[in-house]
C-alpha cells in the first residue's frame, strides 16, 4: 500500500518558534510538494521539489523554506512561526514523466496552530 | 501563468440525480494533465479522475466523467447518479509539463457538494 506520511497530525505552537513539519514516501516518487490548505481559499501551493536537493517556490513561499536531502523525505520550514501560519499542511507526492501518470498521493495532513 | 478556477463555493443535489462541478484553468504550456480529488469530512484526499491535454476523448471513471473542451479550458466533473457518500469537497488540478518535468501542481478553491436524501 503507497503511503506519504507526515510526522504529526496535530501540532501547536508558540509564535516565535521554528517549526519542522516532516514529510516521507515510500514510492520512490521524484516530485514532492507542501500545500497549505485554508477554508475558501483550497489547496495552495508553498514549494514543489522535482529531485533531491532541488525546489522551486510555489505560491505562497514566504515565511516557508523546504529542505530534500534524501528522496523519500521533503521537509517544510517556518522559520519564525506566525499566528497566520496557523493551518492545515498537506504534503504529496507523485512520480515524474508525463502528467498522464502522474497522480498525487497525499499525506494525512498536520493542522498546526500557532498561539 | 497558470491557474485554476472553480467558481461554486457551495453545490447541492438531490440524492440520484447527475450534478456537474465546473472548472477552469488557464497555461501557455501545451502538455498539461487535470486532475480532480474528493476530500471527505475526514480529510483524505482521494484521485478520482485524470484528463491528459492530449487525449482526444473525455476521462471516464465509473460515476465520474471529465468533460474536457479544450477551447473554452474547461473541465468539469460530472457525477452521475449521486449518492450519499459523495457529499465532499472536491477540487480541481492541474500539472504542466510533459516527460521528464518535475512540472508543479496546483488546485483550485474547491467545491462542496452536499447530497440530500
Amino acid at each position: 500500500d503507497v503511503k506519504v506520511t507526515q510526522s504529526s497530525r496535530y501540532l501547536v505552537k508558540r509564535t516565535g518558534e521554528k517549526v519542522f513539519l516532516e514529510c516521507v514516501q515510500d514510492m520512490d516518487h521524484e516530485n514532492m510538494f507542501w500545500y497549505r490548505q485554508d477554508p475558501g481559499l483550497g489547496l495552495r501551493l508553498i514549494y514543489f521539489s522535482y529531485d533531491v536537493k532541488m525546489k522551486e517556490k510555489g505560491d505562497i513561499p514566504e515565511g516557508y523554506s523546504v529542505s530534500r536531502e534524501k528522496k523519500e523525505r521533503f521537509s517544510l520550514i517556518l522559520e519564525s512561526a506566525s499566528t497566520n501560519q496557523t493551518s492545515m499542511y498537506l504534503c504529496a507526492s507523485s512520480a515524474r514523466g508525463a502528467p498522464g501518470n502522474t497522480e498525487a498521493f497525499f499525506g494525512q495532513g498536520t493542522r498546526l496552530t500557532v498561539v | 501563468a497558470q491557474k485554476i478556477t472553480q467558481t461554486q463555493p457551495g453545490m447541492f443535489v438531490q440524492e440520484k440525480e447527475a450534478v456537474t462541478l465546473d472548472c477552469t484553468y488557464d497555461t501557455s504550456d501545451p502538455s498539461y494533465g487535470l486532475f480532480w480529488y474528493k476530500q471527505p469530512s475526514s480529510g483524505e484526499m482521494i484521485f478520482l479522475i485524470y484528463q491528459g491535454s492530449y487525449d482526444q476523448q473525455n476521462a471516464t471513471e465509473g460515476r465520474y466523467s471529465l468533460n474536457f473542451q479544450k477551447a473554452r479550458k474547461s473541465a468539469n466533473l460530472v457525477i452521475s447518479a449521486s449518492q450519499l457518500g459523495d457529499s465532499a469537497m472536491y477540487f480541481c488540478a492541474m500539472r504542466e509539463g510533459g516527460v521528464n518535468q518535475g512540472g508543479k501542481l496546483i488546485f483550485g478553491q474547491g467545491t462542496e457538494l452536499s447530497v440530500k436524501p
